[in-house]
């Protein structure tokens, strides 16, 4: 079965610095793009970060530049997503996806991990 | 980075059909055949219902069909059914410098 699980969220406070994890299994994780989206309470999907399947290319969106940073080991299946700096409107819950490898589209997301930042 | 424009609600009767549209720029929606459309059940994770503009996944309902017309795209379904009672997103490749994704702001659809 082809399955994303996300964990490493928690509670921290404002300036504080998280890491979370993504363990992929029943795919060949280093064949594909994956991506970061996240969803603030009561809003919309947002994306956050994506990386090439080889490591070679990340992008971001803009708010997050500088701050976090996305990485991945083929080796171990997991994709991660350090969080530094963080502010109160990162408080989101946290989507790992799989890109698809022959069309634009995310096919497969897991199950988010929540990530609050507050004093 | 700015996102897309989706309405913020549609409803429909069972049975009905109802059309979610998301209106981008030539740097997104307008540029590229690369939009893609997600459900999102309460407390759920967002699954994917339409790539590449108008193409199903293996899985989804044929009553679930896109399109697009200059910088807006549709998302059709057709013969609503209770379940269909979601949170949709669109979303897109943009490309201004640097290559990167965004979403429409979500469309709640409500089934009478």
């Amino acid at each position: 079965e082809v399955q994303l699980v996300e964990s490493g969220g928690g509670l921290v406070q404002p300036g504080g610095s998280l890491r979370l994890s993504c363990a992929a299994s029943g795919f060949i994780f280093s064949n594909y793009w994956m991506s970061w989206v996240r969803q603030a309470p009561g809003k919309g999907l947002e994306w956050v970060a994506n990386m090439k399947p080889d490591g070679s290319e990340k992008f971001y969106v803009d708010s997050v530049k500088g701050r976090f940073t996305i990485s991945r080991d083929n080796a171990k299946n997991s994709l991660y997503l350090q969080m530094n700096s963080l502010r109160a409107e990162d408080t989101a819950v946290y989507y790992c996806a799989k890109e698809n490898r022959y069309y634009y589209g995310m096919d497969v997301w897991g199950q988010g991990t929540t990530v609050t930042v507050s004093s | 980075q700015s996102a897309l424009t989706q309405p913020a609600s549609v409803s429909g009767s069972p049975g009905q059909s109802i059309t979610i549209s998301c209106t981008g720029t030539s740097s997104d929606v307008g540029g590229y055949n690369y939009v893609s459309w997600y459900q999102q059940h309460p407390g759920k994770a967002p699954k994917l219902m339409i790539y590449d503009v108008s193409n199903r996944p293996s899985g989804v309902s044929n009553r679930f069909s896109g399109s697009k017309s200059g910088n807006t795209a549709s998302l059709t379904i057709s013969g609503l059914q209770a379940e269909d009672e979601a949170d949709y997103y669109c979303s897109s490749y943009t490309i201004t410098s640097t290559l990167s994704v965004v979403f429409g702001g979500g469309t709640k659809l409500t089934v009478l």
